[in-house]
């Protein structure tokens, strides 16, 4: 699975959009970009995934560069409750492992 | 109605003893993992079962013996603890063959072993 870079530390004013970047320039074209996020004390919790449209969902948006060796996941509206690690992730397909590196420690603040 | 369930939650023991953990998912996924995290918080793979049958089997010293009974459970079992294996412990599950699989995971188990 392809490696991917995050920045260590984010800080975010609440209300305000997020915007997380990772690269990932080995990716591979069967490769998928996922992105986890990891509260405090709980299990990893999926956010979305994509390969190369840009996707949306209720939690965040996932924007991929037309080359795929980058993304950026945003949340639009950040909240006290967004403080998390967040890990982005490429894997292929189905059945396979999560490799999980050092990920992006985003703290929201008032 | 709990998705990705583990039981303990918490789990103290001394070095030497037999130790199991379990993972229940009531999602109908057909792949369940376990995930180790140390005290630098780095994510591993330790396992993965599909369909009950052994896919991943990461360099995990076989101390650790997963066992899966059936498609909706898959358990840890950990002879002769050591320091080392203070950890917590995720079980995961996704549902394969529709495209790329979304994993959930359970709440965590943590293992301190003294």
């Amino acid at each position: 699975d392809a490696k991917t870079t995050q920045p260590t530390s984010m800080d975010c004013a609440e209300g305000r959009a997020a915007n997380l970047p990772c690269n990932h320039s080995t990716i591979s074209g069967n490769e998928y970009v996922y992105w986890y996020r990891q509260i405090h004390s709980q299990g990893p919790q999926y956010i979305i995934h994509g390969l190369k449209n840009n996707e949306t969902n209720e939690m965040a948006s996932l924007i991929i560069t037309e080359d795929r060796k980058s993304s950026t996941l945003i949340l639009p509206h950040a909240t006290l409750r967004d403080t998390a690690v967040y890990y982005c992730i490429v894997k292929t397909g189905t059945a396979s492992k999560l490799t999980f590196g050092t990920g992006t420690r985003l703290q929201v603040t008032l | 109605d709990t998705a990705v369930s583990q039981t303990p939650k918490y789990l103290v023991t001394q070095m030497g003893n037999d130790k199991s953990i379990k993972c229940e998912q009531n999602l109908g996924h057909d792949t369940m993992y376990w995930y180790k995290q140390d005290s630098k918080k780095f994510l591993k793979i330790m396992f993965s079962y599909n369909n009950k049958e052994l896919i991943i089997n990461e360099t995990v010293p076989n101390r650790f013996s997963p066992k899966s009974p059936d498609k909706a459970h898959l358990n840890l079992h950990i002879n002769s603890l050591e320091l080392g294996d203070s950890a917590v412990y995720f079980c995961a599950s996704s549902k394969t063959g529709e495209g790329p699989d979304t994993q959930y995971f359970g709440p965590g188990t943590r293992l301190t072993v003294l």
